[in-house]
């Protein structure tokens, strides 16, 4: 079945470190990708997604490239902030079926 | 004002007890999902609608029940709560099948 798999958490870093989070995935054909972040006590937003492969998504400073041949999808950004704590949920999706498949999820902390 | 509404934000229950979760939009999406968020386990989808007529069961939906009073409303109820319920709640919306979720904030529920 369709699966996504994610780094284990939690991720510590100092402010303007070089930040990956892996993104593997399993899943026949050509889902659309995305990186969703939750910051303390609110919901998931968007933060960027890809639909095809060698797609590159960015925003704030994030990026992420739909890798087909080697079914992953990494979070990168070049130097990160105190702001950029929060948790990371790697997900797929196909247009044709009725839901979204999220990763478990990864907790990133950034120390000033 | 927020997009999606998630009430009630907290919630403690004790077990047998029979809870609803509400949740409206001002979206305008067909589209509504309900997850629940454990630790280390990522998003899981209960149920899902994709108009008020039609009510779709997901992963994890034993023990649940929904109800879509209109478009901009879709409520999910705990029957008889027990304690291994005890998690996060998010209702979502989407546009169309497979694109972007909006989520509210969502609702912390405890069963004691």
């Amino acid at each position: 079945g369709n699966s996504v798999t994610q780094m284990e958490g939690p991720v510590t870093l100092s402010e303007e470190a070089f930040l990956t989070i892996n993104c593997t995935y399993t899943a026949t054909g050509y889902p659309s990708l995305f990186w969703y972040v939750q910051y303390p006590g609110e919901g998931l937003q968007l933060l960027l997604k890809a639909t095809k492969a060698d797609d590159k998504g960015s925003n704030k400073g994030f990026e992420a490239t739909y890798r087909k041949e080697t079914t992953s999808f990494h979070l990168e950004k070049g130097s990160v902030q105190v702001s950029d704590s929060a948790v990371y949920f790697c997900a797929l999706a196909y247009s044709s079926a009725s839901k979204i498949i999220f990763g478990s999820g990864t907790r990133l902390s950034i120390r000033p | 004002d927020a997009d999606v509404t998630q009430t009630p934000r907290n919630r403690i229950t004790k077990t047998g007890k029979r809870i609803m979760l509400e949740c409206s939009q001002t979206k305008g999406h067909d589209r509504m999902y309900w997850y629940r968020q454990d630790p280390g386990l990522g998003l899981r989808l209960i149920y899902y609608s994709f108009d008020v007529k039609d009510i779709n069961k997901g992963e994890i939906s034993d023990g649940y029940s929904v109800s879509r009073q209109a478009q901009a409303k879709f409520s999910l109820s705990l029957e008889s709560a027990i304690p291994n319920q005890t998690a996060l709640y998010f209702c979502a919306t989407s546009e169309q099948t497979g694109e972007k979720l909006f989520f509210g904030s969502g609702t912390q529920l405890s069963v004691l």
